[in-house]
């Protein structure tokens, strides 16, 4: 099993360019996560969904939009990129019947 | 609002002691309480996973608690070892999103 896997692993954006980062999970859970990471700071929840054709903002959802058109994919776009929006990036997916989390090894973006 | 505390924000100690992190959070109404381990540059993996009706749960040298009437959790570790370094994260679900708490960075010294 490959998990939650996340592509790219770095990108470095200018100002105003837009971009895809994906996510993919191959254990068949509904829930999928998108989260951003500063440093010295915990995680925060970007969108979340809880089964395919149903998204949901959490607590950081601006300059961001997603999809989940199947289980295993939950795609985020970065429109207009800014230079707030540097950070790491996390998906991870979530098991329904014990309720742990999944994470992939991030994405790390820098906006220039 | 709902917010995820961690004490201290870092540690250090000798390898073979016991150790205790803290995780406090102002909302009671909680689902469940999940210790994560975060290693530099990677992702984040799951250690420990208590559910709002249990008090503890156990692996290895991991013991975590859980209080909910008193907004805190406890992760221990015992024996630490130099590959413990890293990390810890908590986070707690309020229906289904995880708030996190900023992490407690722990380094072990051999």
């Amino acid at each position: 099993n490959a998990g939650v896997t996340q592509t790219p692993k770095f990108r470095i954006l200018k100002i105003g360019q837009s971009m895809t980062l994906q996510c993919t999970q191959d254990m068949n859970h509904n829930y999928m996560y998108w989260y951003r990471q500063d440093p010295g700071m915990g995680l925060k929840l970007i969108y979340y969904s809880v089964g395919a054709g149903i998204t949901d903002k959490g607590e950081v959802p601006n300059g961001y939009n997603v999809s989940r058109s199947t289980t295993e994919d939950f795609p985020l776009r970065l429109e207009l990129a800014a230079p707030s929006q540097t950070s790491v990036y996390f998906c991870a997916s979530r098991d329904r019947t014990t309720y742990e989390q999944y994470f992939g090894p991030g994405t790390r973006l820098t906006v220039t | 609002k709902q917010e995820v505390t961690q004490i201290p924000a870092a540690l250090s100690v000798p390898e073979g002691e016991n150790l205790v992190l803290n995780c406090s959070f102002t909302d009671s109404a909680i689902y469940n309480l999940q210790w994560f381990r975060q290693d530099p540059g990677k992702g984040l993996t799951s250690l420990l996973l208590i559910q709002s009706s249990q008090r503890e749960q156990t692996s290895g040298r991991l013991n975590a608690s859980l209080d909910k009437s008193s907004g805190r959790s406890t992760l221990y570790i015992a024996a630490s070892q130099p590959g413990d370094s890293a990390t810890y994260l908590c986070a707690v679900e309020y229906g289904n999103k995880l708030v996190f708490g900023a992490g407690t960075i722990l380094r072990v010294k051999s």
